[in-house]
């Protein structure tokens, strides 16, 4: 089992609508969790982190953070064909490291 | 505010050759991480760097790579000598605090 899993897509939606992005973890004790965004041949551009359950919003962007279900989710509203990427979900380990574990990425394309 | 860079930008060198990447961090962050990421694969923590001492390098490879931050500002990261499997895209992060990790533009490295 990979400690931090995502579905590798790609994951299509029309413009406008909203994208939702998975992403589970295995470490029970992580604490942060981060989502990234990275353009082909660009470097993972960080746009939301979450450290507390519950939900947090920043533009068009919402983190969602369930640590029960290990479960962290990325929702992209009114969705740009711009925003067309591979979202990277990272979790910082609850080993009093600060390493950042990465899934393998979603990739996201946004229809016109 | 000027991000992280990295120098070279692509390299290509031959099997047994010494190879040395440069990370520039975001001035005033003490923490530095180097990643790497080989093809089809994820994104893999190497070693974090608090100032210019080694916090973690539980990452790292084997002995073949070598990492330095003297004076506590820029990186280097050598490999010596260079193997095929060393090919992929070397990441260099910083963080003020730590928290969010801000990522460098990257080196591919080409092990022919």
């Amino acid at each position: 089992q990979k400690e931090v899993e995502q579905n590798s897509g790609p994951l299509s939606v029309p413009e406008g609508a909203i994208a939702s992005l998975n992403c589970t973890y295995s470490d029970r004790g992580s604490q942060s969790f981060f989502w990234y965004r990275q353009y082909s041949g660009k470097s993972p551009e960080l746009i939301m982190s979450i450290y507390s359950n519950g939900d947090k919003e920043d533009g068009r962007f919402t983190a969602q953070l369930n640590k029960a279900s290990q479960y962290v989710s990325l929702l992209i509203r009114d969705s740009q064909p711009s925003d067309s990427a591979t979202y990277l979900c990272a979790v910082e380990p609850g080993d009093s490291s600060y390493k950042l574990i990465f899934g393998s990425g979603t990739r996201l394309l946004v229809r016109p | 505010e000027a991000g992280v860079t990295q120098f070279p930008s692509h390299s290509v060198i031959e099997k047994g050759q010494t190879v040395t990447l440069r990370c520039d961090p975001i001035s005033g962050h003490d923490n530095l991480y180097w990643y790497r990421r080989v093809m089809g694969k994820e994104i893999k923590f190497l070693l974090h760097f608090v100032k210019e001492s080694k916090q973690d390098e539980s990452g790292m490879p084997n002995n073949r790579f070598l990492a330095e931050r003297t004076g506590g500002t820029y990186s280097t990261l050598k490999v010596q000598p260079a193997e095929l499997e060393d090919s992929g895209v070397y990441f260099c992060a910083s963080s003020q605090v730590n928290y969010e990790q801000y990522f460098g533009p990257g080196t591919r490295l080409t092990v022919t």
